[in-house]
């Protein structure tokens, strides 16, 4: 079954400290997508960063990295150098080649602290 | 083109009472996704149309669910008889083929 899974339900991190948010995912499809977004409180869904399955590199987006290792099929975000306002809620979502839909994982809420 | 567009950003209805949620996608963007999310869960797959072709439904979609997207553009999503647990944001996305999606705000639907 085609599945992301997210273990950290909630995050505290310090202000300016890099923080991992960690992302699973399950497919049999050779061709995926896999896609970071970001959900603050107003509740507005903000793309992040994109990772191919055929990209050799890792991606990266100003401070998003997308640590993306094939054989263990994570791909973890990276946000380095953290700020207040990256405070919110953090998915990772899927798109397989076999459908046209996205599946989410449950989310990481990230809280930063001054 | 200021991005998605989701309308009304809140409603709140009785139960049994029928509602209809309008997204306006990105202009070129040719594919329009329905999600539904509840408070502490990643979004759930309703539908998808690619122009004003309905190529795909969850089965998350009961009978009183219907979309539209007449012409290919805006789209419509009708709930009739609401039931508490349709309580949920309802978000809709737009894409151009193998893009990022990009969404709107969504709509908290209450229903009392």
């Amino acid at each position: 079954a085609q599945k992301i899974t997210q273990t950290q339900p909630g995050m505290f991190v310090q202000e300016k400290e890099a923080v991992t948010l960690d992302c699973t995912y399950d497919t049999s499809d050779q061709s995926y997508g896999l896609f970071w977004y970001k959900q603050p409180s107003s509740g507005e869904m903000i793309f992040l960063i994109y990772q191919g399955s055929y990209d050799e590199q890792n991606a990266t987006e100003g401070r998003y990295s997308l640590n993306f290792q094939k054989a263990r099929k994570s791909a973890n975000l990276v946000i380095s150098a953290s700020q207040l306002g990256d405070s919110a809620m953090y998915f990772c979502a899927m798109s397989p080649d076999s459908n046209y839909q996205l599946i989410w994982g449950a989310g990481t809420k990230l809280i930063i602290k001054p | 083109d200021t991005g998605v567009s989701q309308n009304p950003r809140h409603k709140i209805t009785k139960r049994g009472q029928n509602v209809t949620f309008r997204c306006d996608p990105i202009s070129e963007h040719n594919r329009l996704y329905w999600y539904r999310q509840t408070l502490g869960q990643g979004p759930e797959f309703l539908t998808y149309f690619q122009n004003e072709a309905q190529l795909e439904k969850s089965r998350l979609l009961s009978d009183r669910f219907s979309a539209e997207r007449p012409k290919g553009s805006f789209s419509t999503l009708e709930i009739q008889r609401t039931e508490q647990g349709d309580s949920a944001m309802y978000l809709c996305a737009s894409t151009w083929v193998n893009t990022e999606a990009f969404f709107g705000q969504g709509t908290r639907l209450t229903v009392v």
